[in-house]
């Protein structure tokens, strides 16, 4: 367990639809990234926040927002849903921004979505 | 801009035997190197990472890797396969600009028969 958790664990839905995934991370960890994990793009970066402030963007879809709140959970918004979307989206957390050695990135188990 | 590459997205090992997973790096500045293995549904858990401290590195449940700058290879091995080490390797690859996003390979998919 990396004491980073995710909900929900699966969500089916259909395309044109919106929904919100959200992350709890390592208690004291203040950074929280997104991962994309797909079969036909791998695992991908999608967003990282620290502190409630966005700091990195990665091959993040337009439909796709996120933030980090004052109690540190993130949420990741999809929007208008598209079949392609279909993945397993990672939430990861680590304890600093940067300065020196880069911290361990901690990841949760995930949320698969289907969109139908 | 960094990237990884693993060669070989299947790997076949009979229970006893070396294991080695192959991942070469593109960096233009000094890289981190991470390895993650991923169970069947479940999320991605570190066995190892090199910092620059030490070009071999060990790391959890038995596996160790070696930074070979001339090689610009960070390749995993473990000297004896269990039936559980059975899962997916992805190598990733970072630097320390302040904002440590990884960048991962395709993975590589172990599998260990008896």
């Amino acid at each position: 367990d990396s004491g980073v958790t995710q909900t929900p664990k699966h969500l089916i839905t259909a395309t044109g639809q919106r929904v919100t995934l959200r992350c709890s991370p390592r208690s004291g960890d203040l950074s929280v990234y997104w991962y994309q994990q797909s079969l036909d793009q791998g695992l991908q970066f999608l967003i990282q926040y620290y502190n409630g402030e966005e700091r990195a963007k990665g091959n993040i879809l337009e439909r796709f927002s996120a933030q980090q709140f004052p109690d540190l959970h993130s949420e990741l918004n999809l929007s208008s849903l598209e079949l392609g979307d279909s993945a397993l989206y990672f939430c990861a957390s680590s304890s600093r921004l940067a300065g020196g050695l880069p911290d361990t990135q901690y990841f949760g188990p995930g949320t698969r979505l289907t969109v139908l | 801009a960094q990237s990884v590459t693993q060669l070989g997205s299947h790997v076949s090992v009979s229970e006893g035997a070396l294991v080695l997973l192959r991942c070469n790096y593109s960096s233009s500045v000094p890289p981190y190197l991470f390895w993650y293995v991923q169970y069947p549904n479940q999320g991605l858990q570190l066995l190892l990472k090199y910092t620059s401290a030490a070009t071999l590195v060990k790391g959890i449940n038995g596996f160790e890797a070696e930074f070979k700058k001339s090689e610009t290879s960070f390749h995993l091995t473990k000297p004896s396969a269990h039936m559980s080490d059975a899962a997916e390797y992805f190598c990733a690859v970072t630097q320390n600009t302040g904002f440590q996003k990884l960048v991962f390979g395709t993975g590589t998919r172990l599998l260990v028969s008896p």
